[in-house]
């Protein structure tokens, strides 16, 4: 499997909201409803905060939401914090029981 | 409450294999899946596969086919992840993650350490 697209990097204000994208295929993020987002501050471990492409686990802000569109998932971030500042990471279920990643974006809060 | 203890940083030396295990605790360790995910430096994630407790059964990704095992000890709760055959580009941080049965990883282990070098 190949790794899906992210934008390197994307930038926000305070109180803005951005949008990072994940673009895969039909056979991973095209053909499933299984995208899920995390959040990776340096050096610790990965945070789900996304999950079925919009869904939200218990604790996780309401500025955070998903949605799809044909092969292309994307993560919204509204009312940007400077704690939001991280990388962010979208997962697809690839089929077979695979799930595959993507490279990762590093979000800047300006 | 939920918790994957893992084991400590490895130095190997090329060729060799190295041993990462996983201790869960806070929850029915037969319950969910355990996957695992490692990061090189600097670099993305990458999904390595995962373990089914309950079966024994295991899925692996194509890119490490034949020289990674897991398993697991239900005695302990524990997850194990064997790579062998390793050379430089196996220096990552290593992840565990628990993932409700055939559904994405959820809850994360603090990650271990893996340096491979001469």
């Amino acid at each position: 499997q190949s790794a899906l697209t992210q934008p390197a990097s994307v930038s926000g204000s305070p109180g803005q909201s951005i949008t990072i994208s994940c673009t895969g295929t039909s056979s991973d993020v095209g053909g499933y409803i299984l995208v899920s987002w995390y959040q990776q501050h340096p050096g610790k471990a990965p945070r789900l905060m996304i999950y079925e492409g919009n869904k939200r686990p218990s604790g996780i802000s309401n500025r955070f939401s998903g949605s799809k569109s044909g092969n292309t998932a994307s993560l919204i971030i509204s009312g940007l914090q400077a704690e939001d500042a991280a990388d962010y990471y979208c997962c697809s279920y690839a089929g077979s029981s695979t799930w595959v990643f993507g490279g990762g974006t590093k979000l800047t809060v300006l | 409450q939920v918790q994957l203890v893992q084991s400590g940083a490895e130095v190997k030396k090329p060729g060799a294999s190295v041993k990462v295990s996983c201790k869960a605790s806070g929850y029915t360790f037969t319950g969910y899946y355990i996957h695992w995910v490692r990061q090189a430096p600097g670099q993305g994630l990458e999904w390595m596969g995962w373990i089914n407790p309950n079966s024994g059964g295991t899925n692996y990704a194509q890119n490490f086919q034949g020289r990674l095992t897991m398993t697991r000890d239900t005695s302990i709760s524990t997850a194990y992840m064997e790579l062998s055959r390793l050379t430089s580009d196996d220096t990552a941080v290593y992840y565990c993650a628990r993932a409700p049965p055939e559904d994405k990883p959820s809850y994360w282990g603090p990650g271990t350490l893996v340096t491979v070098s001469s």
